[in-house]
C-alpha cells in the first residue's frame, strides 16, 4: 500500500518562509492526486487551507499556498506568524474515490 | 452557512454496537459527499471511507474496510459511522467532512467539531 510522506517536524521563524512537503512512497505526486492541506491546532477541528492544489480555502491568508515541487505536493507559508504553529496535514488521491492523509508535520514558529 | 453537527461524546464496552451521526445543514445534502476521519489519541489523522447521500455510494479506505460502516439518511440530512463490535482500539476522536463539491476526488472543505468515542472496559 503506498504511504503519503510528510516531513514529522519542520520550525521556522517568525517572518521567515517555509515549505512543507507530500510525497509517496512509490513514485510522484500530480496535480491528478488533487492535493489538499489541513491545519489542526490541538484539541480543534482540522481546518482546510487549500484544495485541489493550490486554491485556497475561503478566509485562508494569502501567506499559505500549495503548488507542485518536483515529485511532490508543497504547502508554502510566506512570512510566518506565531498562530502558525500547528500541525499540517496534506491529502491526496488515490483513485476509485478513496483519499489518504499523510502523516502531519508539527510546525513551530520560533 | 454551511454546519456539521456531530452527535456528543460515547462512551463503551468493548463488544458493543455504536452509530454516531453527523447532520449537514445550508447546502443540498443530497449533492456532497461526507467522508469520516479517525484520530487516534496523540496521532494524525486517518481517511475512513466517504458517501454520497444522493445515491448512498460509498467509498472506504482498505484500512477500515469491513471495519465500520458508513451510511446516510438523506431525508434528515444526517450520515452515519456504525460499529457492530467496538474494540479498545476503536476508542478516538472522529470527524465527518463535507467535500468541496460532488466529485470523488476534491478535498473536504467544512468539518464537523468531533464525536470522542471511548472504549474501555
Amino acid at each position: 500500500q503506498t504511504v503519503v510522506t510528510q516531513e514529522p517536524s519542520f520550525s521556522v521563524s517568525p517572518g521567515g518562509t517555509v515549505t512543507l512537503t507530500c510525497g509517496l512512497s512509490s513514485g510522484s505526486v500530480s496535480t491528478s492526486h488533487y492535493p489538499s492541506w489541513y491545519q489542526q491546532t490541538p484539541g480543534q477541528a482540522p481546518r482546510t487551507l487549500i484544495h485541489s492544489t493550490g486554491i485556497r480555502s475561503s478566509g485562508v491568508p494569502d501567506r499559505f499556498s500549495g503548488s507542485i515541487l518536483g515529485n511532490k505536493a508543497a504547502l508554502t507559508i510566506t512570512g510566518a506568524q506565531a498562530e502558525d504553529e500547528s500541525d499540517y496535514y496534506c491529502v491526496l488521491y488515490m483513485g476509485s474515490g478513496i483519499s489518504v492523509f499523510g502523516g502531519g508535520t508539527k510546525l513551530t514558529v520560533l | 452557512e454551511v454546519q456539521l453537527v456531530q452527535s456528543g461524546a460515547e462512551v463503551k464496552k468493548p463488544g458493543e454496537s455504536l452509530k454516531i451521526s453527523c447532520k449537514g445543514s445550508g447546502y443540498t445534502f443530497n449533492s456532497y459527499w461526507i467522508g469520516w476521519v479517525r484520530q487516534m489519541p496523540g496521532k494524525g489523522l486517518e481517511w475512513m471511507g466517504i458517501i454520497y447521500p444522493g445515491d448512498s455510494d460509498t467509498r472506504y479506505s482498505p484500512s477500515f474496510q469491513g471495519q465500520v460502516t458508513i451510511s446516510a439518511d438523506k431525508s434528515i440530512n444526517t450520515a452515519y459511522l456504525q460499529w457492530s463490535s467496538l474494540k479498545a482500539s476503536d476508542t478516538a476522536m472522529y470527524y465527518c467532512a463535507r467535500r468541496y463539491s460532488s466529485s470523488l476526488y476534491d478535498g473536504f472543505q467544512h468539518w464537523g467539531q468531533g464525536t470522542p468515542v471511548t472504549v474501555s472496559s
